[in-house]
C-alpha cells in the first residue's frame, strides 16, 4: 500500500513569494493534516481538512491556507513568504472514523515532508 | 489535550530493552496515549496507542499505570535503526491534531 506522498521534496523561494506544497493521502483516507517543523522547534499543527472542508486550524496567520480536493489530496499555500517560514512541512492522513468525528481514535500517517527554504 | 513530560534524552545498548517514560498527570478519562517516533528529517511514524490497558504490537509495548498518570514505551530489543526522537502524545479521539512536545531523543549504541 502506497504511503502519504508529498511534493516537491525541496522548495526554495525568496521573501515575499508564494509557495504551494502538495500532499496525496493514503488511498481511502479522507482527512489530511499539515504540520510545520521549523529548525529547533517541535512539530506545530497547521491545518486539518476532511471531506473537502477545513475542520481546524493552528495558531498561524491567514497567509497560511490550503484546500482539499474531491480526491482528498491537499495543497498548502503560504503567501508573502518570510524567512521564518523556512521549515519542514509535513502532511499526514487518517481514515474516516467509524463512528464519525465524535468517537473513537484515528492514527495519523505522515509523509516524508517538503523542505521549504526562504532566502 | 493533556500535556506530557518526557526526559530529553536516553541511551540504550543495542539488543537491550529501551524503556521510555512519559508523565501525563493531567490526563482525562477520554484521552488516549499515543507514541510516535521521528527518525532524522523524516516524517513521524506511528508506533502504538492505548487508553488504559497495556498494549503490544510488532514494534513495541505500551504500559500504562493504573491511575493513567504515566506510561512507558518498551522497545524489547533495540537496534541502531531505533535511534530517533520519541514523542508521547495524549489526545482525545475527537481531537484533530497531534500536539507534539519535545520528545525523548533515544540513542542506541553498539
Amino acid at each position: 500500500e502506497a504511503g502519504v506522498t508529498q511534493s516537491p521534496t525541496h522548495l526554495i523561494k525568496t521573501r515575499g513569494q508564494q509557495a504551494t506544497l502538495r500532499c496525496s493521502p493514503i488511498s481511502g483516507h479522507t482527512s489530511v493534516y499539515w504540520y510545520q517543523q521549523a529548525l529547533g522547534l517541535g512539530l506545530q499543527f497547521l491545518l486539518w481538512y476532511d471531506e473537502g472542508e477545513e475542520r481546524n486550524r493552528g495558531n498561524f496567520p491567514p497567509r497560511f491556507s490550503g484546500r482539499q480536493f474531491p480526491n482528498y489530496s491537499s495543497e498548502l499555500n503560504v503567501n508573502a513568504l518570510e524567512l521564518e517560514d523556512s521549515a519542514l512541512y509535513l502532511c499526514a492522513s487518517s481514515p474516516r472514523l467509524a463512528g464519525g468525528h465524535g468517537s473513537g481514535y484515528n492514527e495519523q500517517f505522515f509523509g516524508p515532508g517538503t523542505r521549504l527554504t526562504v532566502l | 489535550d493533556a500535556k506530557t513530560t518526557q526526559p530529553p534524552s536516553m541511551d540504550c545498548a543495542e539488543g537491550r530493552a529501551a524503556n521510555l517514560p512519559c508523565n501525563h498527570s493531567t490526563i482525562s478519562g477520554n484521552e488516549y496515549v499515543y507514541w510516535y517516533r521521528q527518525i532524522h528529517s523524516q516524517g513521524p511514524q506511528y508506533i502504538i496507542h492505548g487508553l488504559k490497558n497495556n498494549e503490544t504490537n510488532e514494534m513495541a509495548s505500551l504500559i500504562i499505570t493504573e491511575d493513567r498518570k504515566s506510561s512507558t514505551l518498551i522497545l524489547p530489543h533495540a537496534t541502531l535503526r531505533d535511534t530517533a526522537v520519541y514523542y508521547c502524545i495524549v489526545r482525545t479521539g475527537t481531537a484533530s491534531k497531534l500536539t507534539f512536545g519535545t520528545g525523548t531523543r533515544l540513542q542506541v549504541t553498539l
